[in-house]
């Protein structure tokens, strides 16, 4: 009965290798997103869809992309990797977006390590 | 300047006492804000959303200052159970959908 459930948990990979993490929401939810949280913790939006339209896009490298193939997935997907894209990737899910009463709910995260 | 700033801490309580701890943002136009607790290598997961007024959830008590731009968050009775980091979060309605995170204030509790 997992809320917003995304996979894998942990992802090892090298430079240059290009890697999908799936995120899925069971909620009914119309939004979803994608934050990054870097060594330092701030959580950083990325992405945001909303019924599968793309809202919110950060300044992100367009190695970045998120695909939403209908409004309980929202999948990313990061090319030719780089050191720096180490960190902890957050899918969550909210109906109306910065409402009082409705606040996001998080996925358990993806951490990912590039080596 | 941050658009939202948070004390990092840690706050190191004892059992049984209380804290309180602020959070300041910058854009005036922000409408919804929230408390998130984050455990260490856990997902943020709501703890309160602040309303205007002031509000209370058990132990947690939540306050809105506009005139200041600020927000706070007091835990009476603390708990071991409340080490946690506690994220602000602003929206405005300006940003669509897009919720700004402080970096968090660690709390640590101690027998």
């Amino acid at each position: 009965d997992t809320a917003v459930s995304q996979t894998p948990k942990y992802l090892v990979t090298q430079m240059g290798n290009d890697k999908s993490i799936k995120c899925e929401q069971n909620l009914g939810h119309d939004t979803m997103y994608w934050y990054k949280q870097d060594s330092k913790k701030f959580l950083k939006i990325m992405f945001s869809y909303n019924n599968k339209e793309l809202i919110i896009n950060e300044t992100v490298p367009n190695r970045f992309s998120p695909k939403s193939p209908d409004k309980a997935h929202l999948n990313l997907h990061i090319n030719s990797l780089e050191l720096g894209d180490s960190a902890v990737y957050f899918c969550a899910s909210s109906h109306t977006p910065g409402q009082l009463n409705s606040p996001l709910h998080f996925g358990n995260g993806t951490r990912l390590t590039v080596t | 300047r941050k658009e939202v700033e948070q004390d990092p801490g840690p706050f190191n309580v004892p059992e049984g006492a209380t804290v309180a701890f602020n959070c300041t943002y910058s854009n005036s136009a922000s409408q919804s804000f929230f408390w998130y607790r984050q455990d260490c290598r856990k997902e943020p997961k709501l703890l309160m959303s602040v309303y205007s007024s002031g509000n209370e959830d058990g132990r947690f008590t939540a306050q809105l200052n506009r005139a200041s731009q600020y927000i706070s968050l007091l835990i009476r009775d603390s708990k071991l159970s409340d080490s946690a980091t506690y994220l602000c979060v602003v929206s405005s309605t300006d940003s669509w959908g897009k919720l700004q995170f402080g970096a968090g204030t660690q709390v640590v509790v101690t027998p």
